[in-house]
C-alpha cells in the first residue's frame, strides 16, 4: 500500500546533539510537511515543501532545517537539541491541487534530556 | 493571518449522548476547513472536510461564515469515538496551500 513512513519511531538524544528524523512516502505526492505536536499545543508547522526545489519555514522553524533530498524523501534535522524539542514529529503529504487532503506518517517520538 | 480555534481541550460525554466539538476560525479569503482524527496509538487522519458536505462515522459538520465556525456534530457518541480530534484550515497564499491547524480537542466517551 502507498504509504508515508517515518524514522526512527522513537529517540532519545541528549542536548546538543544533532539528529535527523526521515520521512519517505510512496503516495507520488508533491507537498511534504512536518509538524510537531504538544498536548494542549495541537499540531504546529515546521517547514513545508511543494516540490523537491522547493522549502518553506512554517509557524515554528527556528532549531530546525530540512532537506528535500527527493520527491519521495523529506527530512527534518535537529541542528543541536535542546530539551523543548522533546515531541511527536509527524510528516505528511498532500497532492498539488483542491483536493487539501494530508495524509499523515506514524509519528516520531523525540526525547531531549 | 489565519488561526483555528478549538475552545475545548477536553469534552467528556456518556455514550449516546449527543456530542458538539466546537471549532471557530479567522481568515479574511474563502477557507477551506477539514476535521482530522487522531485514536489512540494511530495517525491522524481525514474525518471530513466542508466541501463534501458528507457524513462520516455519523459526524456532520457545517461551515457557518457568519459565525467563522465549523463545529463536528454527532448525535449519539459512541465509546469508539473516544480520540482527539483537530480542526484545521487552508487557504491560498499566492496559489499554495498552507494549511493551520488548532489545538485539538479530546474526546471521551464513557460506556
Amino acid at each position: 500500500d502507498a504509504d508515508v513512513t517515518q524514522t526512527p519511531r522513537n529517540r532519545i538524544t541528549k542536548t546538543g546533539k544533532r539528529i535527523m528524523l526521515e520521512c519517505s512516502q510512496t503516495k507520488g505526492h508533491d507537498r511534504m510537511y512536518w509538524y510537531r505536536q504538544d498536548p494542549g499545543l495541537g499540531l504546529r508547522l515546521i517547514y513545508y515543501s511543494f516540490d523537491v526545489k522547493d522549502i518553506n519555514k512554517g509557524e515554528i522553524s527556528d532549531g530546525y532545517s530540512v532537506s528535500r533530498q527527493a520527491q519521495a524523501k523529506f527530512s527534518l534535522s535537529l541542528e543541536s537539541a535542546i530539551p523543548n524539542q522533546t515531541a511527536l514529529y509527524f510528516c505528511a503529504t498532500s497532492v498539488a491541487g483542491e483536493n487539501g487532503e494530508q495524509y499523515f506518517g506514524p509519528g516520531t517520538r523525540l526525547t531531549v534530556t | 493571518a489565519q488561526r483555528v480555534t478549538q475552545p475545548e481541550k477536553l469534552l467528556s460525554v456518556f455514550k449516546g449522548a449527543p456530542v458538539e466539538l466546537k471549532c471557530n476560525y479567522s481568515y479574511s479569503g474563502s477557507p477551506e476547513l477539514f476535521w482530522y482524527v487522531q485514536y489512540s496509538r494511530q495517525r491522524l487522519q481525514l474525518l471530513l472536510r466542508h466541501i463534501s458536505r458528507e457524513s462520516i462515522k455519523g459526524f456532520t459538520a457545517d461551515l457557518n461564515k457568519g459565525e467563522t465556525s465549523f463545529h463536528l456534530k454527532k448525535p449519539f457518541a459512541q465509546e469508539e469515538d473516544s480520540a482527539m480530534y483537530y480542526c484545521a484550515l487552508r487557504m491560498a497564499s499566492g496559489g499554495s496551500y498552507i494549511p493551520t491547524f488548532g489545538r485539538g480537542t479530546s474526546l471521551i466517551v464513557h460506556p
